[in-house]
């Protein structure tokens, strides 16, 4: 079946640096490939997604690349902020009801 | 924001007693989901519909029934609550194109 599988937390770093979170992910078909972010006390918001091999999805500064090669969908930014804080989770998707989510990996961002 | 609420947002129950979860949408979208997140297991699939009186079974479907006979509603039944099912309860809405958008979620605590 498919799986998700992200590097695990807590990441913490200082304002201004640079954030990456690997995300690796097992399926049988061509799965949609997401990046949702939890705040505390919050349900999850969706950050990004890509649909297709080579896609890139970007908001609020942060960018991922679906990589087939590599069955990889890793976070990045390249300057965080504090409010950046949160629990980030990769997951994917590749029919109606069949969403597979990562763990989840906490960011602390210190000033 | 997706207009997505559920309801009671905080619930104590002892065990064995029968709860039931609301969730109720605004945006007439045909899929819906229960998840319940715990430390350390991410988010896990519970139920989902695809319709009015059309549900399946998720991943941890063992102990929880689900009831949709209104578009809008999506309930959640614990028929007999055990510690066990103490967690955070998630409600999601998926657009069409796999993007799930989720509730503010419900903390249960079965004592």
């Amino acid at each position: 079946g498919n799986s998700v599988t992200q590097m695990e937390g807590p990441v913490t770093l200082s304002e201004e640096a640079f954030l990456t979170i690997n995300c690796t992910y097992t399926a049988t078909g061509y799965p949609s490939l997401f990046w949702y972010v939890q705040y505390p006390g919050e349900g999850l918001q969706l950050l990004l997604k890509a649909t297709k091999a080579d896609d890139k999805g970007s908001n609020k500064g942060f960018e991922a690349t679906y990589r087939k090669e590599t069955t990889s969908f890793h976070l990045e930014k390249g300057s965080v902020q504090v409010s950046d804080s949160a629990v980030y989770f990769c997951a994917l998707s590749d029919s109606w009801g069949k969403f597979q989510f990562g763990a989840g990996t906490q960011v602390v961002v210190t000033p | 924001d997706a207009g997505i609420t559920q309801s009671p947002r905080h619930k104590v129950t002892e065990t064995g007693t029968p709860v039931t979860l609301r969730c109720h949408q605004t945006e007439n979208h045909r899929y819906m989901y229960w998840y319940r997140q715990d430390p350390g297991h991410g988010l896990r699939l519970i139920h989902y519909s695809y319709g009015v009186k059309d549900t399946d079974k998720g991943e941890v479907s063992d102990g929880y029934s689900v009831s949709r006979s209104k578009t809008e509603d999506f309930l959640l039944t614990l028929e007999s609550a055990t510690s066990s099912q103490t967690s955070v309860y998630f409600c999601a809405i998926e657009n069409g194109t796999y993007e799930q958008y989720f509730g503010p979620g419900t903390r249960l605590t079965v004592t």
